[in-house]
């Protein structure tokens, strides 16, 4: 079975851009989360999705977006883009979003890189 | 609120030593532990899990038991490797359903 799957692995855009990250959770999973991953601030919860409802929102501005789809994949998108969103943004899914129980299984990843 | 405190790193080791990354929790109600991995380039790997007091997770050598009384979840592995060398998270998730993250832990075996 395929992992979660995120593209593109690196983007380098520039402040002020928008830019669209993309995630295929694992076949059968409804759920999907994002999370950000910086050196400073370590991983921190973006959002969660699940049968395309947002359920859990972490503390982020409104720049950052998302929504998922019917078929369970998933797109996040970053507006007016500021030098510090530069991280790895991790993509995890999981089978269904009604216990705690449910581990979460990462993709690689997106580099973003704002100059 | 909840949060997860990690032992900071880097830990150096020896090949074949003994492992222990310490991890404590702070959390309202019953929170499932989780401990993932992460290689360099790459996600976060599900190491082991545990979703209530006294369990005890355990793969690939590591393990980790689930301790209420102490609010800790303590990684450990009798014989470390080289190709153990990577970044270690402990996690909690309750009924938030938002896995909560500690600061990670490098883990250097040199051989």
């Amino acid at each position: 079975k395929a992992g979660v799957t995120q593209t593109p692995r690196y983007l380098i855009k520039t402040r002020g851009q928008q830019v669209t990250l993309s995630c295929s959770p694992i076949s059968g999973h409804r759920s999907v989360s994002w999370y950000q991953q910086t050196p400073g601030q370590g991983l921190q919860f973006l959002f969660e999705y699940f049968s395309e409802t947002q359920r859990n929102k972490g503390n982020f501005p409104g720049r950052f977006s998302g929504r998922q789809f019917s078929n369970s994949r998933s797109e996040m998108n970053v507006s007016t883009l500021e030098l510090g969103d530069s991280a790895l943004y991790l993509c995890a899914s999981s089978l269904e979003a009604i216990t705690p129980n449910s581990p979460l299984h990462f993709g690689n990843g997106t580099r973003l890189t704002v100059t | 609120g909840n949060s997860v405190t990690q032992m900071e790193g880097p830990v150096t080791l020896s090949e074949e030593a003994f492992l222990t990354i310490n991890c404590t929790y702070t959390a309202t109600g019953y929170p499932s532990l989780f401990w993932y991995v992460q290689y360099p380039g790459e996600g976060l790997q599900l190491l082991l899990k545990a979703t209530k007091a006294d369990d005890k997770g355990s793969n690939k050598g590591f393990e980790a038991t689930y301790r209420k009384e102490t609010t800790s979840f303590h990684l450990e592995k009798g014989s470390v490797q080289v190709s153990d060398s990577a970044v270690y998270f402990c996690a909690l998730r309750n009924s938030s359903y938002k896995l909560i993250f500690g600061s990670g832990t490098r883990l250097l075996v040199r051989p």
